[in-house]
């Protein structure tokens, strides 16, 4: 497997509140994804990074917001979280745009 | 932008049997088209791709094809097994935008022993 650990799997909060979930790589990728993944939907991307710093919107990046200041981590953010931003969260890497890209095991993420 | 669309939803064979799941997509820039398989509470696994400069890839039990005139590819599973039981999302990329996914819905595979 991919060196991708994502924290928390799981977590559960109350509308309102902010949340940050973190992905983590040791594989130097230079791409990294921030997907949700909802029934009927598939996976729907929100954000994504192609260096240290450099950050672009997905198809549903509304309400959140994304960070990465390490080659090595992407954290991303709910800001004030509601009950529609209840998911399972998953990280992806790559090496490259045109390159494959590995998932991480996700996150539970319950707003109540 | 790129839209998949992904058929069928469930689709149940007895062990042996073939599957194939379908997938088309509407954007001809696209030309990156993986195939991932997800196990229950665990993330997607990338099982076969395929670029758009080739029609057809194999790998063991598992092929794809590519038809860029018509915009489908295909997923093919030979001699299936109950361990291929799982949910299967196509997914269709443009190398040129950041290598953004867009998946399909899923098709949720049974293989009866």
């Amino acid at each position: 497997d991919a060196g991708i650990t994502q924290s928390p799997r799981h977590k559960v909060t109350e509308t309102g509140t902010p949340v940050t979930l973190r992905c983590h790589q040791t594989e130097n990728h230079r791409y990294m994804y921030w997907y949700r993944q909802d029934p009927g939907h598939g996976l729907r991307l929100i954000h994504y990074s192609y260096g240290v710093k450099d950050t672009d919107k997905g198809e549903v990046s509304d309400g959140y917001s994304v960070s990465r200041s390490k080659t090595e981590d992407f954290l991303l953010t709910l800001e004030s979280a509601t009950s529609s931003q209840t998911s399972v969260y998953f990280c992806a890497i790559s090496a490259a745009s045109y390159n494959e890209q590995f998932f991480g095991p996700g996150t539970r993420l319950t707003v109540l | 932008g790129e839209n998949v669309e992904q058929h069928p939803s469930t689709l149940s064979v007895q062990e042996g049997d073939s599957a194939v799941i379908k997938c088309t997509y509407s954007d001809s820039a696209s030309n990156y088209f993986p195939w991932y398989k997800q196990e229950l509470g665990k993330g997607p696994q990338l099982i076969i791709d395929i670029r758009s400069n080739v029609g057809e890839k194999k790998d063991q039990r598992i092929a794809v094809t590519l038809n860029k005139t018509a915009k489908h590819f295909s997923l093919h599973i030979t001699e299936t097994q109950p361990e291929d039981s799982a949910v299967y999302f196509c997914a269709a990329s443009m190398g040129n935008q950041g290598g953004k996914l867009i998946f399909g819905q899923g098709t949720e595979l049974s293989v009866k022993p």
